[in-house]
């Protein structure tokens, strides 16, 4: 357990309002990151912040927008929601190890976006 | 573009036997290889990793082999257990920020 809490778990939308997912972490991690999953295509990572007001983009940027004023909270915002933003989004922290920096995932959040 | 592939969407096996789940990758740059394993409505929890410069890595009943020359690498379950049944995934990176991940493959250990 890395810590890492999403909001709102599920969430349904109509098409062309705004949308935020919240992810808030414990543990003070300096690395945050957000990703899609969708099927036949894995985890795709959409943005990641390497500190506060440090962010870039990631695979799949189009159409999201992060931002993150405290180390603990890293928001994913959909500006105006398509269908096609219908997925389970994950954030993911990196916890240094002696050897790796390894990722650790929170629970998710189901968003469909109608 | 997908850098990193595993080909086999399922994959059956029975109790105690092995279960054998296989990645490819392109990017030669890739340095850093993991596996995840996902159960339902649960994010991905980190499983093993391997680094670029070793073969192999073994945690208990879960081994990864990596071959750099063929750009595979393999993950071994030893004995497979019903627990086990879950998606994995594969995943590789360059650098700590840009990780390619698999689109999964779907384990089923029977009893």
């Amino acid at each position: 357990d890395a810590g890492i809490t999403q909001s709102p778990r599920h969430k349904v939308t109509e098409t062309g309002t705004p949308v935020t997912l919240r992810c808030h972490q414990t543990e003070n991690h300096r690395y945050m990151y957000w990703y899609r999953q969708d099927p036949g295509h894995g985890l795709r990572l959409i943005h990641y912040s390497y500190g506060v007001k440090d962010t870039d983009k990631g695979e799949v940027s189009d159409g999201y927008s992060v931002s993150r004023s405290k180390t603990e909270d890293f928001l994913l915002t959909l500006e105006s929601a398509t269908s096609s933003q219908t997925s389970v989004y994950f954030c993911a922290i990196t916890r240094t190890s002696a050897d790796y920096n390894e990722q650790f995932f929170g629970p998710g959040t189901r968003l469909t976006v109608l | 573009d997908q850098q990193v592939k595993q080909n086999s969407p399922s994959l059956s096996v029975q109790e105690g036997r092995i279960s054998i789940l296989n990645c490819d990758y392109t990017n030669s740059m890739f340095d850093y290889f993991l596996w995840y394993k996902k159960y339902p409505a649960e994010g991905p929890t980190f499983l093993i990793s391997i680094s670029s410069i070793k073969d192999k890595n073994e945690d208990g009943r879960f081994t990864v082999f990596l071959n750099k020359s063929a750009k595979h690498l393999s993950l071994h379950i030893v004995p497979s257990q019903p627990g086990d049944s879950a998606v994995y995934f594969c995943a590789a990176s360059a650098n700590n920020n840009d990780m390619r991940f698999g689109a999964g493959t779907r384990l089923t250990v029977k009893p």
